[in-house]
């Protein structure tokens, strides 16, 4: 079974604090993403990854940047957090193509 | 990305089919329709994919018209369990990646 781990199911940070999520995935999957979830708005792209070192923007980057120096890990930073990142972010994984993307447990982040 | 528009909203009694109509008028002739479920604090979960006609799982079926603007999810006697999100997603490969939007789904409440 394909397994995607987040590093935190919950998390609250301040504003202007910066914040790092973790994303790892054991299936030697090619591309990994980034999305958050809001009610309302369902599930928006903030940035995916095909390769190592490799990044593209997604629907939303602005105020996120992102990191993948292991091709089973990709990094969510939030360089100053802000409230209105208050939010579920979501982690997936896929391999290359039309194959289908294999979601993490979320971590609701809070910023207060 | 062709823009997809589902149901906000249905219910249905346990036991009964339910189809779930999807529209997308400018879908792209490499593009694929994708379907996942959402449950309640999880990712979503992919359930099936297809270019035209049917494609059948062990989980749901999928129907898409010769025109393909349209097409239909459906669950062969639905249990409680079916309770969930469901998401239409129409895209294409792009490069190694099948370049996908979220929409803000389906939610579908089954009923005993």
């Amino acid at each position: 079974d394909v397994k995607v781990t987040q590093s935190s199911r919950y998390l609250v940070k301040r504003t202007g604090e910066k914040v790092f999520l973790e994303c790892v995935q054991d299936m030697d999957h090619e591309n990994m993403f980034w999305y958050r979830q809001d009610p309302g708005l369902g599930l928006r792209l903030i940035y995916f990854s095909y390769d190592v070192k490799m990044k593209e923007k997604g629907d939303i980057p602005e105020g996120y940047s992102v990191s993948r120096e292991k091709k089973e890990r990709f990094s969510l930073i939030l360089e100053s957090a802000s409230t209105n990142q208050t939010s579920m972010y979501l982690c997936a994984s896929g391999q290359g193509g039309l194959y289908e993307q294999y979601f993490g447990p979320g971590t609701r982040l809070t910023v207060t | 990305l062709a823009k997809t528009t589902q149901p906000i909203s249905m219910d249905s009694y346990e036991g009964q089919e339910v189809n779930i109509t999807c529209s997308h008028n400018n879908i792209a002739t490499n593009d694929y329709i994708t379907w996942y479920q959402q449950f309640p604090s999880q990712g979503p979960r992919f359930i099936i994919q297809g270019y035209k006609t049917k494609v059948t799982n062990e989980v749901a079926s999928l129907f898409i018209p010769a025109d393909r603007k349209s097409s239909t999810l459906s669950l062969p006697r639905v249990s409680l369990s079916d309770t969930a999100v469901y998401y239409c997603l129409v895209g294409g490969p792009s490069g190694g990646y099948q370049k996908v939007t979220f929409g803000t789904g389906t939610k579908l409440q089954v009923i005993p």
